[in-house]
């Protein structure tokens, strides 16, 4: 069955530190991989999309890559600030649609 | 620019009773979702639409009912309400499918009785 897998503890981080994600996919061959944040109460926000060729993508303190020979993306946080603090959610795309993971929430201490 | 509204954005219903949620959008987008997001199951699809007019399933379909009449808008439908399906509601848009981000509302909490 497809899985999609991110870190399930949440993270908790010094501000200044950086702050590494995981999300892991099985039996699925997106073209596309997506992250978006979501703060409490709020919808989800879009924050990057990789392709299947792109090993990285950044986007100011954002870094994302994506290995789809290890079917796993990492999204890092750099220089972390508490207002980082929020559910990072990863999202593989298939058939007209997004398929969610569950999310990660980080914590960024001050 | 209001993006991607919801209403309501509470309610309490007691099971059996149906009710409908709205979602709008304003950016003229093809294709439009309704997720349901529970505690440690993240987003799951209830149905989407990639048109004017075309609904389809998603991964979570049962109890609920869709309707695509015009482009801005996509109505979600409970005919009968269970326990079940309290839950945050989140209807989302986009251009077009996997290659481009998805924009969100701000859901519809919706508990059921």
């Amino acid at each position: 069955s497809q899985k999609i897998e991110q870190n399930s503890e949440a993270l908790n981080i010094q501000e200044g530190k950086t702050a590494t994600l995981t999300c892991n996919y099985t039996n699925y061959s997106p073209a596309y991989l997506q992250w978006y944040r979501q703060d409490p109460g709020r919808g989800p926000v879009f924050l990057l999309l990789i392709r299947e060729n792109e090993k990285e993508k950044r986007k100011e303190r954002l870094k994302v890559t994506f290995d789809t020979t290890l079917k796993q993306s990492l999204f890092h946080i750099t220089a972390s600030q508490p207002a980082d603090s929020a559910t990072y959610l990863c999202a593989l795309d298939g058939d007209y649609k997004l398929s969610f993971g569950a999310g990660t929430t980080v914590t960024v201490r001050a | 620019n209001a993006g991607v509204t919801q209403t309501p954005k509470f309610r309490v219903l007691k099971t059996g009773q149906s009710m409908t949620l709205l979602c709008a959008q304003d950016m003229n987008h093809e294709y439009m979702y309704w997720y349901r997001q529970d505690p440690g199951m993240g987003l799951r699809l209830i149905h989407y639409s990639v048109g004017e007019g075309t609904t389809a399933k998603g991964e979570v379909p049962d109890g609920y009912n869709v309707s695509r009449l015009k482009k801005q808008n996509f109505l979600l439908g409970l005919e009968s309400a269970a326990p079940s399906q309290t839950s945050v509601y989140f209807c989302a848009s986009s251009y077009s499918s996997g290659n481009q981000p998805q924009h969100f509302g701000d859901g519809t909490r919706l508990s059921i009785l």
